[in-house]
This record gives C-alpha cells, sequence and structure tokens, in this order.
C-alpha cells in the first residue's frame, strides 16, 4: 500500500528545544491527520486537519495542511521528556474511505 | 468514555494454526479499520467496514485473512494457518468525522 514520506526519520533533542517534522505524499488528501504511538500501544491522535491552509493547535502541538493538499506539518514548542514516541502522519484518501501512514518520526527528548 | 478495545493484546501462535482477533469499537461509530503494524513501520490498511458491510478489503495479504463485523459493532480479523510473516501488530480502529481512533492493538507472534 501508499505511505506517504515523512521527515525527518528520527530526532535526538534537549528537552526544551522546539521540532518540526513534515510528510508529503504525491497524492492529494482531503483529511490529514497527525498521531503519537508508544510503546505497546496504539496511536494516539493529535490533530485533524480538513482544510487546506488550515492551521491547528492542541497545546504545544501544531499542524498545517499544506496548500497543495499533498503535505503536511507538525511542530512541538517547548519539548519535555514525555513528547518521546513515534509519530505518525495520516491522509485520508479521496474515496474516503482508506487511511495511509507516514513512515514515522522517532522522536528522543534528553533531559 | 470507552475507547476502541482490543483483546488478546498478546497472542501466540504456533506456524499453521488458526487465530481470531477481537475489536470493539467506540459506540456509535459507523467505520471501523483493521491494520497491520510491522516493528519499525507505519500501520498499513488491511480492510474497511461501513456498519456490517466490508467496504474494502485490498489490504488482506492472502486469503488466509477474513474479516467480518456482522452486526456492525464489533469486529474479528481471523486469519487462518499462520505463517511466521504475519507475526506483527494488528490494529483497530473506528471513525467519526475524519477522526480515527485507535485500540492498544493485538501482537501476534507466530513460532
Amino acid at each position: 500500500g501508499q505511505q506517504l514520506n515523512q521527515s525527518p526519520q528520527s530526532m535526538f533533542i534537549q528537552e526544551g528545544e522546539d521540532v518540526s517534522m513534515n510528510c508529503t505524499s504525491s497524492s492529494i488528501f482531503n483529511t490529514w491527520l497527525w498521531y503519537k504511538q508508544e510503546p505497546g500501544e496504539g496511536p494516539v491522535l493529535l490533530i485533524a486537519l480538513y482544510k487546506a491552509g488550515e492551521l491547528t493547535s492542541n497545546g504545544r502541538l501544531t499542524a498545517q495542511f499544506g496548500i497543495t493538499r499533498k503535505d503536511s506539518f507538525l511542530n512541538i514548542s517547548a519539548s519535555i521528556p514525555s513528547d518521546v514516541g513515534i509519530y505518525f502522519c495520516a491522509g485520508l484518501s479521496n474515496t474516503g474511505n482508506q487511511f495511509y501512514f507516514g513512515t514515522g518520526t522517532s522522536l528522543t527528548v534528553i533531559p | 468514555g470507552a475507547g476502541v478495545s482490543q483483546s488478546p493484546r498478546y497472542k501466540v501462535a504456533k506456524r499453521g494454526q488458526d487465530v481470531a482477533l477481537r475489536c470493539d469499537p467506540i459506540s456509535g461509530h459507523v467505520s471501523l479499520f483493521w491494520y497491520q503494524q510491522a516493528l519499525g513501520q507505519g500501520p498499513e490498511f488491511l480492510t474497511y467496514f461501513q456498519n456490517e458491510a466490508q467496504l474494502d478489503k485490498s489490504g488482506l495479504p492472502s486469503d488466509r485473512f477474513f474479516a467480518e463485523r456482522p452486526e456492525g459493532s464489533v469486529s474479528t480479523l481471523k486469519i487462518q494457518r499462520t505463517q511466521q510473516e504475519d507475526s506483527a501488530v494488528y490494529l483497530c480502529a473506528s471513525c467519526t468525522t475524519g477522526e480515527q481512533y485507535f485500540g492498544p492493538g493485538t501482537r501476534l507472534t507466530v513460532t
């Protein structure tokens, strides 16, 4: 199946730093979702985006739906140790019945 | 309220055995998805239900995989004659208005 290109693959940052990651696709999506997954758990929904150009925040997290509808960005400000995990983007196909996932960004926060 | 639940959380099967994985979606969610997640990868789509109707099963890797949702709520993913390559985490998600929520997954190990 299709997987979205997500970068960077991994990040090692100091506590307090800001983080940026992005997701790109060759296809247009109408919905972008961002998830965080911790070991042994299912992905947890962080932010949902429904409109090109939309910028949405959830606490220290901010995500944007790219104007081209082929990309999305997630920023985490002032990182803390509990931000550690793997972050996945997901795009909803135009048929509305398939979500395609990115390859994931593994985040490590060094106290 | 209650989220998506899955059982069992862990399953060890000998090669050739049949397994059945259960998903209880969020009450009232019409859409239900099954995914397979290999280690270090993002979830990959297996199949999609809208109520009791299986609208897309294009992601099922072989005819040994079978999913059902007979009453439009609980769903079961069955894998017949398990093979080692079936070892993975199987995630279930239910969806409303574009927001998809995951269960904790079932980790299947085929020995």
